[in-house]
C-alpha cells in the first residue's frame, strides 16, 4: 500500500532564509506524480509544485523547488527567501493510477 | 478563492442529528472529492466522483452518504455521527479524476463538531 510520511510535524524558519520540508513515500509503482500543497491558516489549500516520477529534473516554481530522489523515494520541498506569507501547513501527496495519498502535513512558521 | 465553495463553514451537531454538507465548484470540472482532515493525521480521501459517478469509496462508514447530482455540486449527508467524526471536511475538484498530473482545487472546508 502506498504511504506518504512527513516526519516533521512543525518547522520554523527566519524570514529571508531557506527551509526544507521532508517527505518520503512508499510505492511499488513506476508511474506516479508527487505534489506539495499549501494550506494557509483559515484559507484554502492550493498547489505549490508537482513532479512527475519519470522526470529526472527537479521541478521549480519561483522560490519553491523540490529535491526528488526516486530511488530513495524522497520528495523534499525547499523554500528559498522565506516570506511571512509562506506560513502554512504543507502537505505532500502521491498520485498513481489507483491511489491518491496525502501525508499528515508539516506546519511551517516564519519568524520576522 | 471562490472556485470551490463549501457550506456551512462551521457545524455543530448531536449524534442523533441529520445534517448535510454542500460543495459547489465553478471551475467547469468533472471530478469532485470529499476529504477528512483530522489533527496530526494524514488527509483522508473519502469519496471520488467523476462525471457524477462514484469511482472511489475508501471504506467510509455508512453514516456518511455522498450525493453528486451534477458535476458542479457535491453533498455529504451525515447521520448518527460519532464524536470521533469531528474534523475539517474538505471538498476538492479537478478536471477529471483520471489524469495523474491534475491539480486539485480545494474548498475552505466545513469544521464539524459532533457532541
Amino acid at each position: 500500500a502506498q504511504t506518504v510520511t512527513q516526519s516533521q510535524p512543525e518547522m520554523s524558519v527566519q524570514e529571508a532564509e531557506t527551509v526544507t520540508l521532508s517527505c518520503t513515500y512508499d510505492t511499488s509503482e513506476s508511474d506516479y506524480y508527487l505534489f506539495w500543497y499549501k494550506q494557509p491558516p483559515s484559507r484554502q489549500m492550493i498547489l505549490v509544485i508537482r513532479q512527475e516520477a519519470y522526470k529526472q529534473q527537479n521541478a521549480t516554481e519561483n522560490r519553491f523547488s523540490v529535491n526528488f530522489q526516486k530511488a530513495a523515494k524522497s520528495f523534499s520541498l525547499k523554500i528559498s527567501d522565506s516570506q511571512l506569507g509562506d506560513a502554512a501547513m504543507y502537505f505532500c501527496a502521491f498520485r498513481s493510477v489507483d491511489k491518491l495519498v496525502f501525508g499528515a502535513g508539516t506546519i511551517l512558521r516564519v519568524k520576522s | 478563492e471562490t472556485g470551490v465553495t463549501q457550506t456551512p463553514r462551521h457545524l455543530v451537531m448531536g449524534m442523533t442529528n441529520k445534517k448535510s454538507l454542500k460543495c459547489e465548484q465553478h471551475l467547469g470540472h468533472n471530478a469532485m472529492y470529499w476529504y477528512k482532515q483530522s489533527a496530526k493525521k494524514p488527509l483522508e480521501l473519502m469519496f471520488v466522483y467523476n462525471f457524477k459517478e462514484q469511482t472511489e469509496n475508501n471504506s467510509v462508514p455508512s453514516r456518511f452518504s455522498p450525493e453528486c447530482p451534477n458535476s458542479s455540486h457535491l453533498f455529504l449527508h451525515l447521520h448518527t455521527l460519532q464524536p470521533e467524526d469531528s474534523a475539517l471536511y474538505l471538498c476538492a475538484s479537478s478536471l477529471t479524476s483520471g489524469a495523474l498530473q491534475e491539480t486539485q482545487y480545494f474548498g475552505p472546508g466545513t469544521r464539524l463538531l459532533v457532541l
